[in-house]
């Protein structure tokens, strides 16, 4: 099975600074990676696909970066509303896996 | 707009089996391949199976292979997911979502799914 190891596991920022949340697979992946959004007590919601594509409505602030085994999710100019837990996954290859998440807080 | 809508959760004993379900609307259900995903309380998100768009290629993970069956009726737009032999660890969210490609585009609200005696 590939492995998902996302850092950090928790992060506090200010408001309107920028993020970065990573993950690194086991073996390479070859861009079959998404990130998710989970709001407390929601769904999780698709913001990434295919490493670097944002999905239809999601604002631009969001972007995906990375290739191989190494990627990457930046979130510019933080936002009240992107208090959450983001997950990656990988696709490339059954069984699909999910890194451990990254828990984002404001300060 | 696309809609999922799961049902069936609900309290259980553990080696009992319950049938999740999952209705769909919104969309071509029968062009997309359809999947579910758990959550165990206050965890993170666990890849529990995945079915074709026909119905003709099934995936599962490890612990629930043997276990749990996934299937889908393309006529009644509705995605199952048949659990037996339920235990403890078994006890999550279960979501329906719509793959596209590979990834989750859509997700449902999320049935509970608790395994005790």
């Amino acid at each position: 099975d590939i492995q998902m190891t996302q850092s950090p596991a928790s992060l506090s920022a200010s408001l309107g600074e920028t993020v970065t949340i990573e993950c690194r697979a086991s073996e390479d992946i070859y861009n079959g990676l998404a990130w998710y959004q989970q709001k407390p007590g929601k769904s999780p919601q698709l913001l990434i696909y295919n490493a670097n594509s944002l999905h239809t409505g999601v604002p631009s602030r969001f972007s995906g970066s990375g290739s191989g085994t190494q990627y990457s999710l930046k979130i510019n100019s933080l936002q009240s509303e992107d208090v959450a837990s983001y997950f990656c996954q990988q696709y490339y290859d059954y069984p699909f896996t999910f890194g451990s998440g990254t828990k984002l807080e404001i300060k | 707009e696309v809609q999922l809508v799961e049902s069936g959760g609900g309290l259980v004993q553990p080696g009992r089996s319950m049938k999740l379900s999952c209705a769909a609307s919104g969309f071509t259900f029968n062009n997309y391949d359809m999947a579910w995903v758990c959550q165990a309380p206050k965890k993170g998100l666990e890849w529990v199976a995945t079915i074709s768009y026909d119905g003709s290629s099934t995936y599962y993970r490890d612990s629930v292979k043997g276990r749990f069956t996934i299937s889908r009726d393309n006529a009644k737009s509705t995605l199952y997911l048949q659990m037996d032999s339920l235990r403890s660890e078994d006890t999550a969210t279960y979501y329906c979502a719509r793959q596209a490609y590979g990834s989750s585009d859509y997700w449902g609200q999320g049935v509970m799914v608790t395994v005790s005696s």
